[in-house]
């Protein structure tokens, strides 16, 4: 069963810590995403990465930073996080042009 | 910048009915995909639909793409509770990423 599995479910923060998002997946994707959801903004790409140590900024890269040092892994990073930061966030990947798998999502309270 | 825009963006039924979401661009998309996200849950795959004019069906849900690849709808007959949830719409776009729509949320009641 293919997966994407994402470091935690909930996570309370507070303004300015730093925080990690991990994601892995076990099918052997060349492409990984970050994306925030939010009510009534849909969707919204943060980072994605083509292949290892490679990364592109997507829609609203401000406030975050990402680190693909293994194929399978594609880690978040709230460098200091801020309270507009608290959201849902969800990891994907993909082969090329295929089906994209999402990880259950980590929701994030920053206070 | 491509854009998707769904509606309506909430629906609130009764078991039973039928309903019909909306996806729109003014952008073409050389495919699409429909996916449903539970409360809680990541979205998961429900099609794609990749030549205009394409029809699909997955038990009571009927998938089309329009003729020009610029929008798409998803009907669903005889609605059941199972049915509940966030259901998004997403285009291929440029550089192997995914427009996403800003989703439909329904609400099937027994």
């Amino acid at each position: 069963d293919v997966k994407v599995t994402q470091s935690s479910r909930y996570l309370v923060k507070r303004t300015g810590e730093k925080v990690f998002l991990e994601c892995v997946q076990d099918m052997d994707h060349e492409n990984m995403f970050w994306y925030r959801q939010d009510p009534g903004l849909g969707l919204r790409l943060i980072y994605f990465s083509y292949d290892v140590k490679m990364k592109e900024k997507g829609d609203i890269p401000e406030g975050y930073s990402v680190s693909r040092e293994k194929k399978e892994r594609f880690s978040l990073i709230l460098e200091s996080a801020s309270t507009n930061q608290t959201s849902m966030y969800l990891c994907a990947s993909r082969r090329r042009y295929n089906e994209q798998f999402f990880g259950p999502g980590t929701r994030l309270t920053v206070l | 910048t491509q854009l998707l825009e769904q509606s309506p963006q909430f629906l609130s039924i009764q078991e039973g009915e039928n309903l019909t979401v909306y996806c729109n661009s003014s952008s073409v998309f050389s495919s699409l995909q429909w996916y449903r996200q539970e409360p809680g849950e990541g979205p998961v795959l429900l099609v794609t639909v990749v030549t205009g004019g394409e029809v699909k069906k997955l038990k009571r849900l009927t998938f089309q793409f329009g003729d020009a690849r610029k929008d798409s709808s998803l009907h669903i007959t005889a609605a059941q509770p199972g049915d509940t949830g966030l259901y998004l719409c997403a285009g291929e776009g440029s550089f192997q990423k995914l427009v996403f729509g800003t989703g439909t949320r329904l609400l099937v009641s027994p």
